[in-house]
């Protein structure tokens, strides 16, 4: 059965330094959203990725945050310069017109 | 109020039990809902997808949608104790819209 994978399952960073937070969404499907949760908190939605541009984003996802889709394969994240409160778990979704959203497994991003 | 809101539990049945997850919410224009189920330290595993209200079934699960009341739920019958996980409620305005969830409900189903 596919599934959204993401790479790598934890990274840890220091304050200020930049992270790329990998995803490799099920083939065929057509829209690509990452969400993060902090530790015993909702999962929160950052970012959705539609016909490669950004068709929604939260008020948390400011300029320190991006996302690409660099090839036919990967969608990624990057986070410019890391603060303590970018801790979270991340994940990414994909989904197709039938608007069922599936998740990867997640990264845990660490901030020191 | 909250946009979506959800019982955190946690809510311990005995193996066998049928067990009612419920989540509230606020904005009308919810058109789809689903459940996910997630384990600790795990993504968020799609398990029911609804569109508008009625009711899906599947195999032990059964998802309810009351859009007049504002109120989704979801049935679990023959409770396994490889059920006990995080169960969250998301709901979303528009196909391919962000989903927002709720807290989660933590079950443990006891052998």
């Amino acid at each position: 059965e596919p599934e959204v994978t993401q790479t790598p399952s934890h990274q840890v960073t220091q304050m200020g330094q930049e992270v790329i937070l990998r995803c490799v969404p099920i083939s065929n499907h057509l829209y690509f959203y990452w969400y993060r949760q902090i530790l015993g908190q909702k999962v929160e939605f950052l970012v959705s990725f539609y016909n490669n541009e950004i068709s929604e984003k939260s008020e948390i996802f400011d300029d320190q945050f991006s996302v690409e889709r660099p090839d036919g394969s990967n969608f990624t994240l990057k986070i410019r310069s890391t603060k303590l409160e970018d801790s979270a778990m991340y994940f990414c979704a994909s989904g197709d017109r039938d608007d069922e959203q599936f998740f990867g497994p997640g990264t845990r991003l660490t901030v020191l | 109020q909250k946009e979506v809101e959800q019982d955190p539990g946690p809510l311990s049945v005995p193996e066998g039990a049928i067990v009612s997850l419920n989540c509230t919410y606020s904005n009308s224009a919810f058109q789809y809902f689903m459940w996910y189920r997630q384990y600790s330290r795990k993504g968020p595993e799609l398990l029911m997808y609804t569109y508008s209200s009625g009711n899906k079934e599947d195999g032990r699960f059964t998802a309810q949608v009351d859009k007049s009341s504002k109120y989704i739920s979801l049935f679990i019958r023959d409770s396994q104790p490889s059920d006990s996980a995080t169960y969250l409620c998301a709901m979303s305005l528009n196909q391919g819209g962000k989903l927002i969830f709720g807290q989660g409900t933590e079950l443990s189903v006891k052998p």
